[in-house]
């Protein structure tokens, strides 16, 4: 069964560090994405990062950039400098082509805390 | 980059009362919507999948009488809670993706609906 799984329910970050977000994957497809949204307590979804199955090369887009190592079924998403406007929730996404269309699944999520 | 918009922001109302959101994408075409419900500190479990001129998919558990979706055109999909009660009280949130096949296509997200039945 696909699953996403996100193992940290919080954490806390001191602004300009860089934060590591964990997420782990699990799915017999080869053939399949990843995405990591922000979801700030306003409600919206704010995509920031996507990572193929088959890219050989992590992504990486201004200050996010995506761990992946496929051996381990992981995607961590590293966010460098961090800024008091990065407190959200993540989550981590996979998305699957099933009966026609692409389907996205959730992780539980992370909440961030960026403190001064 | 690609918008999509959900209305309304905020609905209160009695229980009993059917409510209906909307969901446009606004600059691009979108044959598939989506369409999720969140609970306070939880992540987003999807609802159903809406298709342009068929019928929604719905995930297991999800009344498909409960909850109606129309997909009428490719820039509208609505959501119709009908005969809603306390305990449909919730965010929803819709997105769309553009009409490209493959898996690299992120979902776009409308800012949600807070649902609060009385």
């Amino acid at each position: 069964a696909q699953k996403i799984t996100q193992t940290q329910p919080g954490m806390f970050v001191q602004e300009k560090e860089a934060v590591t977000l964990d997420c782990t994957y699990d799915t017999s497809d080869p053939s399949y994405g990843l995405f990591w949204y922000k979801q700030p307590s306003s409600g919206e979804m704010i995509f920031l990062i996507y990572q193929g199955s088959y890219d050989q090369q992590n992504a990486t887009e201004g200050r996010y950039s995506l761990n992946f190592q496929k051996a381990r079924k992981s995607a961590n998403l590293v966010i460098s400098a961090s800024q008091l406007g990065d407190s959200a929730m993540y989550f981590c996404a996979m998305s699957l082509f099933s009966g026609g269309y692409n389907k996205l699944i959730f992780g539980a999520g992370t909440r961030l805390a960026v403190h001064p | 980059g690609a918008v999509v918009s959900q209305h309304p922001s905020w609905v209160i109302c009695k229980s009993g009362t059917s409510v209906k959101i909307e969901c446009r994408s606004l600059d691009f075409q979108a044959t598939t919507m989506f369409w999720y419900r969140q609970f306070p500190k939880q992540s987003l479990m999807l609802m159903a999948t809406s298709n342009e001129g068929s019928k929604a998919t719905y995930e297991q558990g999800v009344e498909k009488d409960k909850f109606l979706i129309n997909h009428a055109s490719l820039t509208l999909s609505t959501l119709t809670v009908t005969s809603a009660h306390p305990e449909d009280s919730s965010f929803y949130i819709c997105s769309a993706r553009a009409l490209t096949r493959g898996n690299n296509q992120p979902q776009h997200f409308g800012d949600g609906t807070r649902l609060s039945i009385l």
